[in-house]
């Protein structure tokens, strides 16, 4: 069945980086294009970063955009996210999200999310 | 602000039918396919709905619409599971970007 697995997740100081993976199986990875999507607590869904299948379109939100960046792994079916300049309000629980492709693009399957604490 | 407006709140007793909303604008809910997502307790999001489509292993209470710009789900004999956190999104092309709303609490009574 379609999994997708999210890691790396923790607690890190204002201003500083973490990186973030998802690890995926059941499906042809290379095929889908997939997205992050984070939740900051108490709060609704908040859609932060898509690439394509082939790595060829990224897309970010606005209150991202320049400090994190998407990237694949064809090879080892793993998604990642690089994120730096870490602020207080990227506190959230991060899910990465198959996008489902053909009419509809958007998350089809989830993961179970993994937390990101920026704090002093 | 989301760029998509959703119901606050939305209640309905045992085997009742109903309607969650989902509003935007031309740039995304009027254009593009409409996703739903259920969350139960702020855990992992589900994939109830897309446009007018179940994804495998949803009950076929749940139905899926949109006229213009509001996109609408519908639960048609309401279950006590059903009672989660609902949350539309869809792309809009003048952001570039994927939108949320800002989520419909739905309460069985």
């Amino acid at each position: 069945q379609v999994q997708l697995v999210e890691s790396g997740g923790g607690v890190v100081q204002p201003g500083g980086s973490l990186r973030l993976s998802c690890g995926t199986s059941g499906f042809a990875f290379s095929s889908y294009g997939i997205h992050w999507v984070r939740q900051a607590p108490g709060k609704g869904l908040e859609w932060v970063t898509y690439i394509r299948y082939d790595g060829s379109n990224k897309y970010y939100a606005d209150s991202v955009r320049g400090r994190f960046t998407i990237s694949r792994d064809n090879s080892d079916n793993t998604l990642y996210l690089q994120m730096i300049s870490l602020r207080g309000e990227d506190t959230a629980v991060y899910y990465c999200a198959r996008d489902r492709g053909g009419n509809y693009h958007g998350p089809d399957y989830w993961g179970q999310g993994t937390l990101v604490i920026v704090s002093s | 602000q989301s760029a998509l407006t959703q119901e606050a709140s939305v209640s309905g007793t045992v085997g009742q039918k109903v309607t969650l909303s989902c509003t935007g604008n031309s740039n995304n809910v009027g254009s593009y396919v409409v996703g739903w997502f259920q969350q139960i307790s702020h855990g992992a999001p589900k994939t109830v709905m897309f446009g007018n489509s179940l994804p495998s292993g949803i009950p076929d209470r749940f139905s899926g619409s949109k006229s213009g710009t509001t996109a609408s789900l519908t639960i048609s004999g309401l279950q006590p599971e059903d009672e989660a956190d609902y949350y539309c999104s869809t792309w809009d092309y003048s952001l570039s970007a994927w939108v949320f709303g800002g989520g419909t609490k739905l309460t069985v009574l």
